[in-house]
């Protein structure tokens, strides 16, 4: 079982609607989540963090956290043709391991 | 605010040669972990320094090390170059490792021959 999952897309959304991206994770003990947007042919960038469960809001991103359910999800209001990216979410492994287990992303096609 | 910058950013190398790839992290950044992504694997980590001790270390082959200096510069090291070693290895600085977000250099892209 991977311990990082999403699903790869593409996930095609018109101009101005919500894009909702998901994420699984395995490891109970993890602690801190993220999402990386990647455009192509470029190196990841943070959009959000998340530590706690509930809502976090950013802007037009709302990152969202279930440790019950071990879920991490990420919300694209306004989507614009600009986030048209691969969206990965990141995992910290647990307190003492000093790394992250990345998702292969989700790539987000948003149509004008 | 300088960002993370690696050097060299693209280069070709033959198979049985060695490779040595070159990080230097945000000013103020101690820790230093850098990853491997490939199209079909996406990103794995490689291994994170932290003041110039590897405190973690991903399941790849013993080929691969890597090295921290009293500055926090890291350089990362390929011995014996096979085919699946093509890819973009890119690095990541962070204040402290393991609660703090990661900010990635452009990345080393290698290609094997």
């Amino acid at each position: 079982q991977k311990e990082v999952e999403q699903n790869s897309g593409p996930l095609s959304v018109p101009e101005g609607a919500i894009a909702s991206l998901n994420c699984t994770y395995s490891d109970r003990v993890s602690q801190s989540f993220f999402w990386y947007r990647q455009y192509s042919g470029k190196s990841p960038e943070l959009i959000m963090s998340i530590y706690s469960n509930g809502d976090k809001e950013d802007g037009r991103f709302t990152a969202q956290l279930n440790k019950a359910s071990q879920y991490v999800s990420l919300l694209i209001r306004d989507s614009q043709p600009s986030d048209s990216a691969t969206y990965l979410c990141a995992v910290n492994a647990g307190s003492g391991t000093y790394k992250y287990i990345f998702g292969t992303g989700t790539r987000l096609k948003v149509l004008a | 605010k300088a960002g993370v910058t690696q050097t060299p950013r693209y280069l070709i190398k033959t198979r049985g040669q060695q490779v040595t790839l070159s990080c230097s992290p945000i000013s103020g950044h101690r820790s230093v972990s850098w990853y491997q992504q490939t199209p079909g694997q996406g990103l794995q980590f490689l291994f994170e320094y932290f003041s110039e001790t590897q405190r973690n270390k991903g399941n790849f082959p013993g080929r691969f090390s890597g090295r921290q200096f009293s500055n926090s510069r890291s350089e990362m090291n390929v011995s014996t170059l096979e085919l699946g070693d093509s890819a973009l290895y890119l690095c990541a600085s962070s204040l402290r490792g393991f609660v703090g977000e990661l900010f990635f250099g452009e990345g080393s892209r290698l290609t094997v021959l």
